[in-house]
């Protein structure tokens, strides 16, 4: 079956550092998704994507966050500076369209100490 | 703003027996609702959707009922078997769209 595939699974790094999460979507999925998932707000998307131009990043905080992708084989998610504030695990998400069912990377666990 | 609830953080179910999830949502404006499943430490895996011109759709033990007017939809699944303890999510978004958003999480857990 063909995954998501999503680096590193696991972060541990110190407030104030850069970090950066990678995605690889699945071969021939147009749509790309950035998620976060925290006790208090759950599910919430970040941004996305479609053909690799961003349709939304408005669930994300401008300021230290950014998401691009350089190809239509990897989707980056970039914190800098981090914050414990964004201690989370982080899902990438791709689908074959916008009407389609989109498939999850096992997720980054993100810690900011 | 919730614009789509799960009001029961967990459930408890014993094999065999069904296992009913809940979910409910505030725009009038989603026509696409999912359900997708999460065993811990992975990726939320889809498991079911309906579209809003229908109202029942199934797929083998699962079965997900959508009211549009109580702006209601449900998760069955007939039998419970334990390998189904996981957290379901629901979650919704516009047809034209790829924006989902998702409920707050329902903890299934099925007991032999």
């Amino acid at each position: 079956d063909a995954r998501v595939t999503q680096t590193p699974r696991d972060k541990v790094t110190e407030m104030g550092q850069e970090v950066t999460m990678r995605c690889q979507p699945i071969l021939g999925h147009n749509t790309v998704f950035w998620y976060r998932q925290t006790m208090m707000q759950g599910l919430e998307l970040l941004a996305y994507f479609r053909n690799r131009a961003p349709l939304d990043d408005s669930g994300m905080p401008k300021d230290r966050f950014s998401a691009e992708m350089p190809d239509a084989t990897l989707a980056t998610l970039k914190i800098q500076p981090s914050e414990p504030r964004d201690s989370a695990v982080y899902f990438c998400a791709s689908a074959r369209g916008s009407g389609q069912p989109q498939h999850f990377g096992d997720g980054t666990r993100l810690s900011i100490l | 703003d919730q614009q789509v609830k799960q009001n029961s953080p967990s459930l408890s179910v014993q094999e065999g027996r069904i296992s009913i999830l809940n979910c409910d949502y505030t725009n009038s404006m989603f026509d696409y609702f999912l359900w997708y499943k999460k065993y811990p430490a992975e990726g939320p895996t889809f498991l079911i959707s309906i579209s809003s011109i229908k109202d029942k759709n199934e797929d083998g033990r699962f079965t997900v009922f959508l009211n549009k007017s109580a702006k209601h939809l449900s998760l069955h699944i007939v039998p419970s078997q334990p390998g189904d303890s996981a957290v379901y999510f629901c979650a919704a978004k516009r047809n034209q769209g790829g924006k989902l958003i998702f409920g707050q999480g329902t903890e299934l857990s099925v007991k032999p």
